[in-house]
């Protein structure tokens, strides 16, 4: 089993859609809990961090579970400029190790 | 403020030869991770440097080593490349007081051929 797993891609949605991502970790010890967004050919940037009460940033949302292992994130109003690849991301706890799950590839189309 | 900064961009060698990877971290940053990212992966951890040590390695063979210099600055170092390695290599750093703020670096593509 995969340390982080996230749903596989690709997701194809039309502007103003309403789409989610969903990712299970198997490590209960886990501290700290990412979304990333990586851009084709970049590097990996941090979208949002994610808390144990959930956490809003305009259009997104992100969830934790901590009895489930379980992290998502809710993009609302899809814009063409959301069109990237989105890593869920687990802080194992010893010393700041990043985990990635696989990414999840979302296109916005007109 | 500079970010992470990684040299080279892009590199391509040969099967058995062996290369070094740079970065630079971020200003205040004293802490240096290195991530190999393939084709439709996320990044797997390599290892990680702090204090100019070693902290924590991640499932990679030895051919894979590093170093960090005191100016915070790290090198990857991979001996007999094989055609497997070829992916995107990025540095992360972050400073070990702030719970695991990281900044990413452009990353190096290296290609082996």
């Amino acid at each position: 089993r995969k340390e982080v797993e996230q749903d596989p891609g690709p997701f194809n949605v039309p502007e103003g859609a309403t789409v989610a991502f969903n990712c299970t970790y198997s490590n209960s010890a886990s501290q700290s809990f990412f979304w990333y967004r990586q851009d084709c050919r970049k590097e990996p940037k941090l979208l949002m961090s994610v808390y144990s009460s959930g956490n809003e940033d305009g259009r997104f949302t992100a969830q934790l579970n901590r009895a489930s292992q379980y992290i998502s994130l809710l993009i609302r109003d899809s814009k063409l400029s959301d069109s990237a690849t989105y890593l869920c991301v687990v802080n194992d706890g010893r010393g700041g190790k990043l985990i990635f799950g696989q990414g999840t590839e979302l296109s916005v189309k007109p | 403020d500079a970010g992470v900064t990684q040299s080279p961009t892009h590199l391509i060698k040969t099967r058995g030869q062996q290369v070094t990877l740079r970065c630079s971290p971020k200003s205040g940053h004293d802490t240096v991770s290195w991530y190999q990212q393939a084709l439709g992966q996320g990044p797997q951890f390599i290892f990680q440097y702090y204090e100019e040590e070693e902290r924590q390695r991640g499932n990679f063979p030895d051919r894979f080593s590093g170093h960090q210099f005191p100016n915070y600055s790290s090198e990857l170092n991979v001996n007999a490349l094989l055609l497997g390695d070829s992916a995107l290599y990025l540095c992360a750093s972050t400073r070990v007081s702030d719970n695991y703020g990281y900044t990413f670096g452009s990353g190096t593509r290296l290609t082996v051929v």
